[in-house]
Formats: structure tokens, C-alpha cells, sequence
């Protein structure tokens, strides 16, 4: 079975403009998690989505938007990009929602903002 | 509190020894903790979890060690080898919410 997916693998923007990045679960799971690694930082929560329903927020501004569709694919959306949101955003997917239920990462997208 | 504090920052071990990853945690309503370890250009991969009713668990050659009065957990590797160089997090969460992960440790293995 194929794990996640995710696209683009690495992408560069310029401060003010909006990016799209998408994941694909693996296949059976319900569950998608957004999270954003800044250099040398543990994963940071952004997102949760079961069952195409946000579940779960973490601690980021508006600019930070997701959804989930009826495949369980999801994509993260960042408007109004600033130098800061540079990371490494990272997509994880699991059966149920709970947060003991073992979540499988991607790859991630490298975003660079200049 | 929802912070997870792990030391060291980074760690350097022979081949052969044992290397050990220390995390600290505040909130005693986490009951989750799961070790993660990442390789450059890879997302984090779940290593060996935990929970609070349990003191030790040991897969393999990683061991985490529970406890639970002093609100701290760390991981073993035994008989390190040089494909165990990677960064390892700790991380904890509460049922039906997300992870929390520490700032993580780079470890390398001297050959």
C-alpha cells in the first residue's frame, strides 16, 4: 500500500501570495493532520480533519485554512505568505481521530517564502 | 501546560553503546506518548509509544522508560548503530486531540 502522499515536494513563494499544498492519506484512513516543522523544531499542530469536518485547531492565524474532501484528500491553504511561514509542512493520516491512534507522516512540502 | 521539554539537543555515541534521549512533560492529562524518529528529507516515523500505566516498554533494541510521579519519559537505544543517526522527538497527546512534540535530538553515531 502506498503511505501519504504529498504535493508539491518543494515549492517557493514570494511574501503576500497564497499557496495550496495537498495530501493524499493512505488508503482506509479517515483521518488527515496538518502540522508545520520549522528548521531544527518539533512538528507544530495546525489542523485536524475527520470525516471531511475540522476537529481540531492549533494555534495559527486566519491565513491558515484546510479541508477535506470526499476521498479523505485534503489540502492546507496560507494566504498573505509571510517570511515566517517557511517550513517544512508536514501531512499525517490515520484511521480514527484520536490522537492516540498512530498517525503515518509524509514527506512534506518545503515551503519557502522570499 | 501543553509543553513537551526534550534534552539533549543533540547527542554523539559510539557504535555499540547506548544512547538515551530525556523528555519532561506539565500536563497530567496527557496519556499518549509516542517517540518519533525523522531522517533528512523524510517526515517523522512512529518509533515506539507508551502509556501511563506502564513503566517500561521494549521493542527491539529502543526501550522507553515511564515515569509517571516525576512526570518524565526517555528513550534507550541499545547497541547503537550508524543507521540510527537521525533526529528523534518525543511527543505527547491527550485522547481525541493532537500531538504535542518536543524540539527534538539529533543523534549521531560514530562508526
Amino acid at each position: 500500500d502506498a503511505g501519504v502522499t504529498q504535493s508539491p515536494t518543494h515549492l517557493i513563494k514570494t511574501r503576500g501570495q497564497h499557496v495550496t499544498l495537498r495530501c493524499s492519506p493512505i488508503s482506509g484512513h479517515k483521518s488527515v493532520s496538518w502540522y508545520q516543522q520549522v528548521l531544527g523544531q518539533g512538528p507544530q499542530f495546525i489542523f485536524q480533519y475527520y470525516e471531511k469536518e475540522e476537529r481540531g485547531r492549533g494555534n495559527f492565524p486566519d491565513r491558515f485554512s484546510a479541508r477535506q474532501f470526499p476521498n479523505y484528500s485534503s489540502e492546507l491553504n496560507v494566504n498573505a505568505l509571510l517570511l515566517g511561514d517557511s517550513a517544512l509542512y508536514l501531512c499525517a493520516s490515520s484511521k480514527r481521530m484520536t490522537g492516540t491512534d498512530t498517525q503515518y507522516f509524509g514527506p512534506g512540502t518545503r515551503l519557502t517564502v522570499l | 501546560q501543553q509543553q513537551v521539554k526534550q534534552s539533549p539537543q543533540s547527542l554523539i555515541v559510539q557504535k555499540g553503546g547506548i544512547s538515551i534521549i530525556n523528555c519532561a512533560y506539565e500536563n497530567t492529562a496527557f496519556d499518549y506518548f509516542p517517540w518519533y524518529q525523522q531522517f533528512p528529507g523524510k517526515g517523522p516515523a512512529l518509533l515506539i509509544a507508551i502509556r501511563p500505566d506502564v513503566s517500561e516498554k521494549k521493542e527491539g533494541r529502543f526501550t522507553i522508560s515511564f515515569n509517571k510521579s516525576a512526570k518524565q519519559f526517555s528513550l534507550h537505544i541499545m547497541d547503537s548503530q550508524p543507521g540510527d543517526s537521525a533526529t528523534y522527538f518525543c511527543a505527547a497527546s491527550i485522547r481525541d486531540d493532537k500531538i504535542i512534540f518536543g524540539k527534538g535530538t539529533r543523534l549521531h553515531i560514530l562508526p
